[in-house]
């Protein structure tokens, strides 16, 4: 079941702050949030493993509310540096019963000088 | 250190015909993870290789398959292309064992671009 993610896009101008949600209908065990710029490969953000888990990468944090099964991605002044197309990740299994991760469709954040 | 490199960055192929995409993962990393990702989309899980072995395969089709060789370099196989196979190929080296190596920390290539007329 792929994980929704909300907004789609948003642009913003530096130094504005921004939230990215990323909901699922099925519990979710851990939630990993990677970004991807235009023509660049995705990168890693962070792993959030358990419900009331909160954690920072520089000036961009997370949070995972198990019960509620939602993670959000908070962008806090933001950077030009900051564009590019975030996705949520969550854990599944594949038919052999090995993990595999399932991507939200993204957000796209476009931060303007 | 290098990171995971993909080859082609880019190439064109018609209907029916196959294609080989090849990547190699970091240094020491021996799972490797293919993903499709077509464009405004999230990345969508294809195969997961471990120690040459198929760890996981997503919903695809048996026209895609993949190898991992000793070395822990990997390639991606696609018969009889289609239309819809058009995408950005990405692959994943992850230092996770087994099957659990596909929700670590991945790294990812640069991606293979596939367009198919």
């Amino acid at each position: 079941q792929q994980p929704v993610q909300s907004p789609q896009a948003v642009i913003l101008r530096e130094g504005e702050d921004a939230v990215i949600n990323c909901s699922s209908s099925k519990a979710l065990y851990s939630v990993h949030w990677y970004r991807q710029k235009h023509g660049e490969a995705p990168v890693f953000l962070m792993i959030l493993l358990k419900g009331g888990e909160q954690k920072g990468h520089d000036k961009i944090s997370a949070s995972f509310n198990e019960k509620k099964q939602q993670s959000s991605l908070y962008l806090t002044a933001s950077q030009l540096s900051y564009s590019g197309t975030y996705f949520c990740g969550t854990k599944a299994l594949t038919q052999g019963g090995s993990e595999k991760l399932v991507f939200g469709k993204g957000t796209k954040l476009t931060v303007n000088p | 250190d290098a990171g995971v490199t993909q080859s082609p960055t880019h190439l064109i192929k018609t209907r029916g015909q196959h294609v080989t995409l090849r990547c190699s993962p970091i240094s020491g990393h021996k799972s490797v993870s293919w993903y499709q990702q077509v464009l405004g989309q999230g990345p969508q899980f294809i195969f997961q290789y471990y120690e040459k072995e198929e760890r996981g395969r997503g919903n695809f089709p048996d026209r895609f398959s993949a190898r991992q060789f000793p070395n822990y370099s990997s390639e991606l196989n696609v018969n009889a292309l289609l239309l819809g196979d058009s995408a950005l190929y990405l692959c994943a080296s992850s230092s996770r064992t087994g099957g659990y190596a596909n929700t670590g920390e991945l790294f990812f290539g640069e991606g293979s671009r596939l367009t198919v007329l």
